[in-house]
């Protein structure tokens, strides 16, 4: 099993464009998250998943965009880079909140 | 922002010395759980706390959650230079999984 694969691992942008990361799970997983880590912080929730067809906000949602169009795929939408999003960002996945959650190796993105 | 503090931001020990961490959360929770990240890269899952329970072993980890005092604690026993990494207390209600601040721990051989 793959786990939570995230692509790209490294990507920059220019201020205004926008951009896609891709997440992936093969465990069959209701629950997904995306994450942003910022320099000696910890993760802060951007947006959430229950299952297909089912998103909601988290801490630091704004200028950012889900969908959930299948139980495996839950892709993070940037609208319009900002320098302020230059981060870390982690996706992740598990079979419910009882349970930890499966970590994918993060997409480091830089804004400039 | 994030409604988790750990304590201390940043601990330094000896190889084979016992490791405290703390974290403090405000609101109330399901569970409790504890991560570790090596080096800026993904997460690592350790363990879980219930709400109604006190304390839990694994391995050379054990934690404990005071809900009266909202926090809890986390020993690494027997440290190893392995153990260096960030240690993440991750609090959920529902579906919402919240971290706290992190725990630099540095093991010296």
């Amino acid at each position: 099993n793959a786990g939570v694969t995230q692509t790209p691992k490294f990507q920059v942008l220019k201020t205004g464009q926008s951009m896609t990361l891709q997440c992936a799970q093969d465990m069959n997983h209701e629950y997904m998250s995306w994450y942003r880590q910022d320099p000696g912080m910890g993760l802060r929730l951007i947006h959430y998943s229950v299952g297909a067809g089912i998103t909601d906000q988290g801490e630091v949602p704004n200028g950012y965009n889900v969908s959930r169009s299948t139980t495996e795929d839950f892709p993070l939408r940037l609208l319009s880079a900002a320098p302020s999003q230059t981060s870390v960002y982690f996706c992740a996945s598990s079979y419910s909140p009882e349970r930890g959650y499966t970590f994918g190796s993060g997409t480091r993105l830089t804004v400039v | 922002s994030q409604q988790g503090e750990e304590d201390p931001q940043a601990l330094s020990i000896q190889e084979g010395e016992n490791a405290t961490m703390n974290c403090s959360y405000k609101t109330s929770i399901n569970n409790l759980q504890w991560y570790r990240q090596n080096s800026g890269r993904g997460l690592v899952h350790l363990i879980l706390i219930r709400s109604n329970e006190r304390e839990k072993h694994s391995g050379r980890l054990r934690v404990t959650l005071d809900t009266s005092k909202k926090s809890s604690s986390l020993l690494i026993t027997a440290s190893r230079a392995a153990d260096t990494a960030s240690y993440f207390c991750v609090f959920s209600g529902t579906y919402k999984y919240i971290f706290g601040t992190g725990t630099r721990l540095k093991v010296l051989a």
